[in-house]
């Protein structure tokens, strides 16, 4: 069955350094994929999307490729804050089945 | 503007007592979903339905029970709690899954003693 695969964490990053965080998927069909992010306390919010092969998602300085070659859509930052410290899940939909499948996320700690 | 409203927010239950939880989304969704969440396995998926009426297995679905009885409210039941279902739960809806993402509610924490 399709599966989504992250690098654990915590990740411990200081203030302005590349955050990198590794996502690889098994789909039988053509998935969408996705990176939410939750802060503590909170329910998940949609960081960033992709729908197809060698779409570039985006938003607030983050950036994530659709790799279909290498299965993978890596999140990227170029310079994190303190605010950014926070539990990010990749995950992907499959419209063969219905569902949302999520990793078990990345804990990011940002030091100032 | 409220998006999907998990109720209630944070519950204590003893063992073997049962309740529901209820979700309801405004955005007219034709697809829900129950996920519980737990340290180290990220978000795992107990029911879903994909319409009104329509209701089907996750995951791990053992030990609840789901109704989908109107559009916009999609209920989890545990008969019979237990310990090993102390978790966060979370409702999510989406307008489909091709192309979209899912919302999701703020959460309901439950421990069962």
């Amino acid at each position: 069955g399709d599966s989504v695969t992250q690098m654990e964490g915590p990740v411990t990053l200081s203030e302005e350094a590349f955050l990198t965080i590794n996502c690889t998927y098994t789909a039988t069909g053509y998935p969408s994929l996705f990176w939410y992010v939750q802060y503590p306390g909170e329910g998940l919010q949609l960081l960033l999307k992709a729908t197809k092969a060698d779409d570039k998602g985006s938003n607030k300085g983050f950036e994530a490729t659709y790799r279909k070659e290498t299965t993978s859509f890596h999140l990227e930052k170029g310079s994190v804050q303190v605010s950014d410290s926070a539990v990010y899940f990749c995950a992907l939909s499959d419209p063969g089945t219905y569902k949302y499948i999520f990793g078990t996320g990345t804990r990011l700690k940002v030091l100032a | 503007n409220a998006g999907v409203t998990q109720t209630p927010k944070f519950r204590v239950l003893k063992t073997g007592q049962s309740m529901t939880l209820l979700c309801a989304q405004d955005m007219n969704h034709e697809y829900m979903y129950w996920y519980r969440q737990d340290p180290g396995m990220g978000l795992r998926l107990i029911h879903y339905s994909v319409g009104e009426g329509t209701t089907a297995k996750g995951e791990v679905p053992d030990g609840y029970n789901v109704s989908r009885l109107k559009k916009q409210n999609f209920l989890l039941g545990l008969e019979s709690a237990a310990p090993s279902q102390t978790s966060v739960y979370f409702c999510a809806s989406s307008e489909g899954v091709f192309n979209t993402e899912a919302f999701f509610g703020q959460g309901t924490r439950l421990t069962v003693v």
